[in-house]
């Protein structure tokens, strides 16, 4: 398995650009996760799918979208981007939700918007 | 929801054991303790969790309180790959999402 994978490793956006931030998953996990994390700091949640078709906003919302036409896709759009989105981005599946549920996350994209 | 309180930073010493401490004095009863550790330019990767007993796994163990109001990961013994954030989390009852803190930077020297 090659478990959660992302794409592209590195990108370097200018202001007012969009981008899709690839992540797929070959575990056949239900939940997947877009996080972001600033230098420095813990990662924050951005939006959240628990199933095909059905996603919900984290802690951060704004600024991106995303969408989750099968199991393993989980894309994010970043739509007009900003220096403010500079940020690690990190994807993450679990099999189901409930607390007792491992979180398995991938190498991440580091972004940064001038 | 429950924070936790974590030091900074520690330091310790390759082949000697590691105690990483962990407040949570608002914990409710149907939260998990959950420990992450984030190597170096690496996605977070699970270690351990628990509700009540003490756990072990093969990564390290977990020393709850009586009164869950803290935990205590142990890493028996440090090696220079244990170098890493780690992250003290509470998540419990329907909520599946992980908070994460700024956790404790760990150092090891050989």
């Amino acid at each position: 398995n090659a478990g959660v994978t992302q794409t592209p490793k590195f990108r370097i956006l200018k202001i007012g650009q969009s981008m899709t931030l690839q992540c797929a998953q070959d575990m056949n996990h239900n939940y997947m996760y877009w996080y972001r994390q600033d230098p420095g700091m813990g990662l924050k949640l951005i939006y959240y799918s628990v199933g095909a078709g059905i996603t919900d906003k984290g802690e951060v919302p704004n600024g991106y979208n995303v969408s989750r036409s099968t199991t393993e896709d989980f894309p994010l759009r970043l739509e007009l981007a900003a220096p403010s989105q500079t940020s690690v981005y990190f994807c993450a599946s679990s099999f189901a939700g409930g607390p007792y549920n491992e979180q398995f996350f991938g190498p991440g994209t580091r972004l940064t918007v001038l | 929801d429950a924070k936790t309180t974590q030091p900074n930073s520690m330091e310790s010493n390759e082949e000697e054991p590691v105690h990483l401490p962990c407040n949570h004095s608002t914990i409710s009863g149907t939260d998990y303790i959950h420990w992450y550790r984030q190597l170096p330019s690496q996605g977070p990767e699970y270690v351990i969790h628990g509700l009540t007993s003490n756990v072990n796994n093969r990564m390290a163990s977990l020393a709850i309180a009586e009164d869950r109001k803290s935990s205590t990961l142990i890493l028996h013994r440090a090696t220079l790959r244990d170098a890493a954030v780690y992250y003290c989390i509470l998540s419990g009852g329907s909520n599946y999402k992980l908070t994460f803190g700024k956790g404790t930077l760990l150092t090891v020297n050989p």
